[in-house]
């Protein structure tokens, strides 16, 4: 059965270090998303993104975030200079359909994300 | 402010009967609803999907809608061991690419 994938699973960095999260969507998926939860917290939702443009963001999703797909298959995530408060699970998700239709979305494993 | 609430339990439920999940959302422009199973440390699982008012049913889980009253369910059938999870209620306004998540309700089946 095809599936998101996310690499690394745990990711280890300094404050004010970048980082690159990396996601491959399923193949015939045409909307991809990033979601966040922090320890203990609800799932949050970033951005989401289709036909090489974003396509909804949140709050969350400031100017230390950036969205990418450099080739057919892979999707990132970049948090520019990490904050402690960066510190959580992040999912990357995709869909068949975006919201004006049915758009059930499938999560990626995550990548646990531990700021120091 | 757009919400999904959901009780967080623990739930607790003896192995082979029924468990019973709610949720209420605040949004009546939300037009899709999904149920999610979260194992401790894992990601989301979609498990269930429902559209319209009424019950649809896919093995032991049954999803049931009613938009009148903003209320989702997930009733779960013969629970087993296997099903202790947090569950996650979500929701999709028409029109937007996010969906909302509930915190999550905790069940744990007692053998």
């Amino acid at each position: 059965e095809p599936e998101v994938t996310q690499t690394p699973s745990h990711q280890v960095t300094q404050m004010g270090q970048e980082v690159i999260l990396r996601c491959v969507p399923i193949s015939n998926h045409l909307y991809f998303y990033w979601y966040r939860q922090i320890l203990g917290q609800k799932v949050e939702f970033l951005v989401s993104f289709y036909n090489n443009e974003i396509s909804e963001k949140s709050e969350i999703f400031d100017d230390q975030f950036s969205v990418e797909r450099p080739d057919g298959s892979n999707f990132t995530l970049k948090i520019r200079s990490t904050k402690l408060e960066d510190s959580a699970m992040y999912f990357c998700a995709s869909s068949e359909r975006g919201g004006a239709s049915y758009n059930e979305q499938f999560f990626g494993p995550g990548t646990r994300l531990t700021v120091l | 402010q757009k919400e999904v609430e959901q009780n967080s339990g623990p739930l607790s439920v003896p192995e082979g009967a029924i468990a019973s999940l709610n949720c209420t959302y605040s949004d009546r422009g939300s037009q899709s609803f999904f149920w999610y199973r979260q194992y401790s440390g894992k990601s989301p699982e979609l498990i269930m999907s429902i559209y319209s008012n009424g019950d649809k049913e896919d093995g032991r889980f049954t999803a049931q809608l009613n938009k009148a009253s903003q209320y989702v369910s997930l009733l779960i059938r013969d629970s087993q061991p296997s099903d202790s999870a947090t569950y996650l209620c979500a929701v999709n306004r028409l029109g937007d690419d996010k969906i909302i998540f509930g915190k999550g309700t905790r069940l744990h089946i007692l053998p």
